[in-house]
């Protein structure tokens, strides 16, 4: 159980245009969604918290007209790239959390672009 | 702001224990945990102790905690060429809306 997917694995796009990645808690209803992201030889850089219904709540430094995150429903968050930058390219992995406890993280999106 | 630190390299020969060590700054926090990375994956949750436990032990892996010096460890017996991975220490803290930080991770090389 809890299991956390993430599509899409690798996407590469041309500078300038979007790009949005799912994240979806395929069997449990997660309360809080997070979006992380790990450039290389680094850790994982949290960039914001969305919780369903509302708007998300973005870490300092990180722009949120650049990085629009969605928390549709309780097993779906996408969070979209908006004209995208060579130096937007990492590894952008989600989490989704069902309590205080624990969190659960999809396999990650590599994003590479152009 | 709060931080959490762990050495990046770490070399074992197999069928050795490994430790890799980790400290901390927040006095807030609730869980700590240990990630597992393997290449090219994601994170995977290997093993996490409340912050009231001084020890837990799940098959190899042993977690100590010394709460007064905000030190964590995770020890892997027996250490396995399959145990090759960035393993990531992570907090996460009552007084940061239980956000967790991770420390950069520790490069685990397994030499035969």
């Amino acid at each position: 159980g809890a299991v956390v997917s993430q599509h899409p694995s690798w996407v590469i796009c041309k500078s300038g245009t979007s790009v949005k990645i799912e994240c979806r808690s395929l069997d449990f209803q997660a309360t809080t969604m997070f979006w992380y992201r790990q450039f290389p030889k680094q850790s994982l850089m949290l960039m914001a918290t969305s919780n369903e219904g509302s708007k998300a709540t973005y870490e300092q430094g990180v722009e949120k007209d650049k990085f629009l995150i969605n928390h549709a429903s309780l097993t779906l968050s996408t969070l979209t790239v908006t004209s995208a930058h060579p130096e937007d390219s990492s590894f952008y992995i989600c989490s989704a959390a069902v309590d205080r406890n624990e969190q659960f993280f999809g396999p990650g999106t590599r994003l590479t672009v152009l | 702001g709060e931080d959490v630190e762990q050495s990046l390299f770490l070399s074992v020969r197999e069928g050795d224990s490994s430790v890799i060590n980790c400290t901390y700054t927040d006095s807030s926090s609730t869980y700590l945990y240990w990630y597992k990375q393997e290449p090219g994956a994601g994170l995977q949750l290997l093993t996490y102790i409340f912050s009231n436990m001084d020890m837990k032990q799940d098959q190899r892996l042993t977690v100590l905690l010394n709460k007064k010096d905000k030190h964590l460890s995770l020890r892997i017996a027996d250490t396995q060429t399959g145990d090759s991975a960035i393993y990531f220490c992570a907090e996460m803290g009552r007084n940061r809306d239980d956000k967790i930080i991770f420390g950069k991770g520790t490069r685990l090389h397994i030499l035969p």
